[in-house]
């Protein structure tokens, strides 16, 4: 079934500076991709997400980027902000099962003031 | 705006114990799904339900899970004998279409069994 891999699985920045996140996802067939922030006690809230027919899409601070070939996205934060302290999972729907939607293991950011 | 909510917030309970968890979805979605997410591990997909039958559902959701929308608002997750193992946070989501919609996660129920 698919798999959803995510790099790093913490980082830290600066305040200011930018955040990348890396996924890779196995199943050629997935064409939904969403990105999730969780912060602590909370459940998981999505702050982007891109479907297959678009290579990127932009929302203020935050960017994520698809390349269908290579089977890799990307979720970019720039000018990060303390409060952009969190998990951020990956997510891909699944092939034909497209209301299943299947997460990365996730990158614990943290901004440091 | 409209958001999901859960109850109980935090559920403890005895081995062998039923429970059952409780979702209000967004009230004009027809898709509703549950998830857990064992403490620091990765949010993994349980059941999705829609036209009240489930449509999909994960090798995690085995014949002690069950789900029911018992009424026109609330989604329920029942487990029918609890292990050890069970114990994690359980998410509801809910969306308007399926096929790709976004799905709106409610806060959370953390199951403890003991």
């Amino acid at each position: 079934g698919e798999n959803v891999e995510q790099h790093p699985s913490t980082l830290s920045v600066q305040e200011g500076d930018s955040a990348v996140i890396k996924c890779t996802y196995s199943d050629s067939a997935s064409n939904y991709f969403p990105w999730y922030k969780q912060e602590l006690g909370k459940g998981p809230q999505l702050i982007i997400d891109i479907r297959s027919n678009v290579g990127e899409k932009k929302d203020q601070r935050i960017a994520v980027t698809l390349n269908k070939t290579a089977k890799h996205f990307s979720l970019h934060i720039t000018e990060t902000q303390p409060e952009d302290s969190a998990v951020y999972f990956c997510a891909a729907s699944y092939g034909t099962s497209y209301d299943k939607v299947i997460f990365g293991p996730g990158t614990s950011l943290s901004v440091i003031p | 705006e409209p958001e999901v909510t859960q109850t109980p917030s935090h559920q403890v309970t005895q081995m062998g114990q039923e429970v059952i968890l409780r979702c209000v979805p967004i009230s004009n979605h027809l898709y509703f799904y549950w998830y857990r997410q064992i403490l620091g591990q990765k949010v993994e997909f349980l059941v999705s339900f829609y036209n009240n039958e489930i449509s999909e559902k994960s090798e995690i959701f085995d014949d002690q899970f069950s789900v029911e929308r018992p009424d026109g608002s609330n989604f329920t997750l029942k487990i029918r004998s609890t292990k050890l193992e069970d114990s994690a946070m359980y998410f509801c989501a809910s969306s308007e279409q399926g096929e790709s919609d976004t799905q709106y996660f409610g806060p959370g129920t953390r199951l403890t069994v003991l």
